[in-house]
């Protein structure tokens, strides 16, 4: 099984673009996530996807949004980025969105903006 | 706000040493706590996961506890291997619902 799939693996914008990050995860887990990991900050919820067809805020959800585009997909868009939003993103699931569950992490983007 | 903090930032330690990771944490009114592994380059790998309700859980070289009322979980490596060399996060959640807050890592160096 591949888990939790990201793409792309790197990326380098300039300030201003736009892009989106997919995520897919082949477990047919219920609930989604969106961090971002920051060298000092560890890593810091932006959005999440309780289940198919809802989305939410976490910790530093401005300058990006979200769309749970199914249950297997979970996509992160930048509407306009700069360079405060350089850092490595990670796209994790977990089977339910109450109770115990561990969460399952893919290999991450490497975004920068220049 | 819950904080968690893990001491030390980084360890190197001699292929075979047992050593211990330590995490804490400022609001004792968790769900569970979660060790993870973070090899370079990649994502995390969950190690563990402790309810609120229980001390401590083991998977093979691998024991985490837990003391709730002192804001404090361990985790212990039995002789140490240069293939457990990675970074190594703990997460509580606060809620029974699946929102994690996550330590900075304590980075460790097993040297054959």
């Amino acid at each position: 099984n591949a888990g939790v799939t990201q793409t792309p693996k790197f990326q380098v914008l300039k300030t201003g673009q736009s892009m989106t990050l997919q995520c897919a995860q082949d477990m047919n887990h219920n609930s989604m996530y969106w961090y971002r990991q920051d060298p000092g900050m560890g890593l810091r919820l932006i959005y999440y996807s309780a289940s198919e067809g809802t989305t939410d805020k976490g910790e530093v959800p401005n300058g990006y949004n979200v769309s749970r585009l199914n249950k297997r997909e979970f996509s992160l868009r930048l509407e306009s980025a700069a360079p405060s939003q350089t850092s490595v993103y990670f796209c994790a699931s977990s089977e339910k969105w109450a109770g115990n569950q561990p969460q399952h992490f893919g290999d991450g983007t490497r975004l920068s903006i220049l | 706000k819950q904080e968690v903090t893990q001491i030390p930032a980084a360890l190197s330690v001699p292929e075979g040493e047992n050593l211990v990771l330590n995490c804490s944490f400022t609001d004792s009114a968790i769900y569970n706590l979660q060790w993870f592994r973070q090899d370079p380059g990649k994502g995390l790998t969950s190690l563990l996961l402790i309810q609120s309700s229980q001390r401590e859980q083991t998977s093979g070289r691998l024991n985490a506890s837990l003391d709730k009322s002192s804001g404090r979980s361990t985790l212990y490596i039995a002789a140490s291997q240069p293939g457990d060399s990675a970074t190594y996060l703990c997460a509580v959640q606060d809620s029974g619902y699946s929102t994690l807050t996550f330590g900075k890592g304590t980075m460790l160096l097993v040297s054959p």
